[in-house]
């Protein structure tokens, strides 16, 4: 299977609710990676994952954590949700052999709308 | 603290004409800068990637341009189409997958 996959495509929540979010990263691909994007606004980097161990973080508060399986897929967790939660949620995936040769391969993105 | 500054926010220009878009960051210690494509609603399509050691790279009607020591990027776009009208986002790589994007600039091609 080539691309990244993400899911759901589209959900709704209510304040102080947990979410999870999932991606199934690209054939071959170690390193996943989840992005932010409000509406208006860039992505902005939450975290990233190597090996099932979290390898570099975002201004992100702890309510937002992740895993990433021996398959490379990948959960995004958000607890106690709020409205500034909104947002696109972008995975991203990649070889992480050799820093920045790597050209990152996105998902189409799950969008979040908290109430 | 690297930022990423996209000028201009939005551009409409007729089918046919060769546009520019602007891209600056602060910090040249990058490993590279990426120029994304991204449709309403949609997930992000990679259009280019230059390596922090190179000048340009082209595909197609794209050309991308680095000058790392003056933080600066564009984007050029030959002989626009109405299948060009996107959000363009640039992204400069950190370290890994660490990319810290530009808040985009929203193209229209009106035919």
């Amino acid at each position: 299977e080539t691309g990244v996959t993400q899911s759901p495509t589209h959900l709704i929540k209510t304040r102080g609710q947990q979410v999870t979010l999932r991606c199934s990263s690209q054939s071959g691909h170690n390193t996943v990676s989840w992005y932010q994007q409000a509406l208006g606004q860039g992505p902005q980097f939450i975290f990233q994952y190597y090996r099932e161990e979290e390898n570099g973080r975002g201004n992100f508060p702890p309510r937002f954590s992740g895993l990433q399986f021996p398959n490379y897929s990948s959960e995004l967790n958000v607890n106690a949700l709020e409205l500034d939660d909104s947002a696109l949620y972008l995975c991203a995936s990649s070889t992480a052999s050799v820093p920045g040769a790597n050209v990152l391969t996105f998902g189409a993105g799950s969008r979040l709308t908290v109430l | 603290k690297q930022e990423v500054t996209q000028i201009p926010a939005a551009l409409s220009v007729p089918e046919g004409e060769n546009l520019v878009l602007n891209c600056s960051f602060t910090d040249s210690a990058i490993y590279n800068l990426q120029w994304f494509r991204q449709d309403p609603g949609k997930g992000l399509t990679s259009l280019l990637l230059i390596q922090s050691s190179q000048r340009e790279q082209t595909s197609g009607r794209l050309n991308a341009s680095l000058d790392k020591s003056s933080g600066r990027s564009t984007l050029y776009i030959a002989a626009s189409q109405p299948g060009d009208s996107a959000t363009y986002l640039c992204a400069v790589n950190t370290g890994f997958q660490k990319l810290v994007f530009g808040t985009g600039t929203r193209l229209l091609v009106s035919p």
